[in-house]
């Protein structure tokens, strides 16, 4: 069974520019989580997705957005960047309910 | 609200020296709770998991018993390996709105 996927594995951008990270969740799992894990810090939860829908959002300004596709994949889009968005970001899935989550690779973004 | 306390570390131990994490929570109804592992420059692992009070995950020699008495979910190993160094962070699980708490992480070197 293949695990949960994102791409790419690193971005650069310029600070104001945008970025969008993907994540392919485990096949049979619906419910996509977004986190940030800047350096030295825990993992911030930003954005959860369920059959389409967003479902709950983390303490973040409204540049930070995502949809999930039919296919249950999943977009986070950050717009305006700044410096401290440098961070790594964490895709999970999981079945929808009080299951376990499955993290991909995540997404080193860094912003110059 | 629900939430994750996590032993802060860094921790740092000699080769086949004894393990242990602690990590409390605070949650209204009943969670189940996690322990994720994070290797460095990967995403996350989950290690293992205990659903209701007095169960007991283990996996690759660590454990950890749900004691809801105490609201504990510590991780123990008897015998740490320099391979066992990484973050490990608490986590928990509730059924209203799908919400996963994590810990701040706990960094644990092992050296030979």
């Amino acid at each position: 069974e293949a695990g949960v996927t994102q791409s790419p594995t690193h971005l650069i951008k310029t600070r104001g520019q945008q970025a969008t990270l993907r994540c392919s969740p485990i096949s049979g799992h619906t419910s996509v989580y977004w986190y940030q894990q800047a350096l030295g810090l825990g993992l911030q939860f930003l954005l959860w997705y369920d059959e389409g829908e967003e479902r709950n959002r983390g303490n973040f300004p409204p540049r930070f957005s995502g949809r999930q596709f039919p296919n249950y994949s999943s977009e986070l889009n950050v717009n305006a960047l700044e410096l401290e968005d440098s961070a790594l970001y964490l895709c999970a899935s999981s079945r929808f309910g009080r299951y376990e989550q499955y993290f991909g690779p995540g997404t080193r973004l860094t912003v110059t | 609200g629900d939430s994750v306390t996590q032993m802060e570390g860094p921790v740092t131990l000699s080769e086949e020296a004894f393990l242990t994490i602690n990590c409390t929570y605070t949650a209204t109804g009943y969670p189940s709770l996690f322990w994720y592992v994070q290797y460095p420059g990967e995403g996350l692992q989950l290690l293992l998991k205990a659903t209701k009070a007095d169960d007991k995950g283990s996996n690759k020699g660590f454990e950890a018993t749900y004691r809801k008495e105490t609201t504990s979910f510590h991780l123990e190993k008897g015998s740490v390996q320099v391979s066992d160094s990484a973050v490990y962070f608490c986590a928990l699980s509730t059924f209203s709105g799908n919400q996963f708490y994590f810990g701040t992480g706990t960094s644990l070197t092992v050296i030979p």
